[in-house]
């Protein structure tokens, strides 16, 4: 069965830092892993959906990678703005079941 | 386009209500799913519906029903609210089941007392 991890938690940083948000996953055989955004009482928005053929997307600043190898995906943020401030969130998509989901982490970004 | 929409917003329910959460698309996907997401727990697949005319049991489906009315429509119903279905329920479609991105809706607040 997919489990997703998610670490940390939560996290705080200042505005203009690069930071990496991590996720990891048991199952290696994966379709895809998609990352997603939650602002608070608001619905989830994707912002990147990486194939199982793919290493890395790619959209603004925003950067995911995935090694099906050891487990990870990452999702690099780069020069970070306190409207980055939300929950992120990544699911795995593998055999006959739909999306897992880890718990996410939630990010502020201070001013 | 509005993508996926769901009504109500917010609904409060005694135990033993029953009630219909509503969900629609327009993106002409074939895939619909239904989660709940509780503080801890994360998001939890409830039920998904691959295509029109099919539906299949996710992680936790106890206590609730789902009808795929048609392409567009994908309803879920509480027959008897129970306390611990106090939630946020969101709705989500894909063009395809596997490999393909999923889409979400706004989400129902759901308090049972």
């Amino acid at each position: 069965k997919q489990e997703v991890t998610q670490i940390p938690a939560a996290l705080s940083v200042p505005e203009g830092e690069n930071l990496v948000l991590n996720c990891s996953f048991t199952d290696s055989a994966i379709y895809n892993l998609q990352w997603f955004r939650q602002d608070p009482g608001k619905g989830l928005t994707s912002l990147l959906l990486i194939q199982s053929s793919q290493r890395e997307q790619t959209s603004g600043r925003l950067n995911a990678s995935l090694d099906k190898s050891s487990g990870r995906s990452t999702l690099y943020i780069a020069a970070s703005q306190p409207g980055d401030s939300a929950t992120y969130l990544c699911a795995a998509h593998s055999g006959n079941t739909p999306l897992v989901f880890g718990k996410g982490t939630r990010l502020s970004v201070i001013a | 386009n509005a993508g996926v929409t769901q009504t109500p917003k917010f609904q409060v329910l005694k135990t033993g209500q029953s009630m219909t959460l509503q969900c629609a698309q327009d993106m002409n996907h074939n895939s619909m799913y239904w989660y709940r997401q509780d503080p801890g727990m994360g998001l939890r697949l409830i039920y998904y519906s691959a295509s029109e005319g099919t539906t299949d049991k996710g992680e936790v489906p106890n206590g609730y029903n789902v009808s795929r009315l048609n392409k567009r429509e994908f309803s879920l119903r509480l027959e008897s609210a129970a306390p611990s279905q106090t939630s946020v329920y969101f709705c989500a479609s894909s063009e395809a089941p596997s490999s393909n991105e999923q889409f979400f809706g706004p989400g129902t607040r759901l308090t049972v007392l």
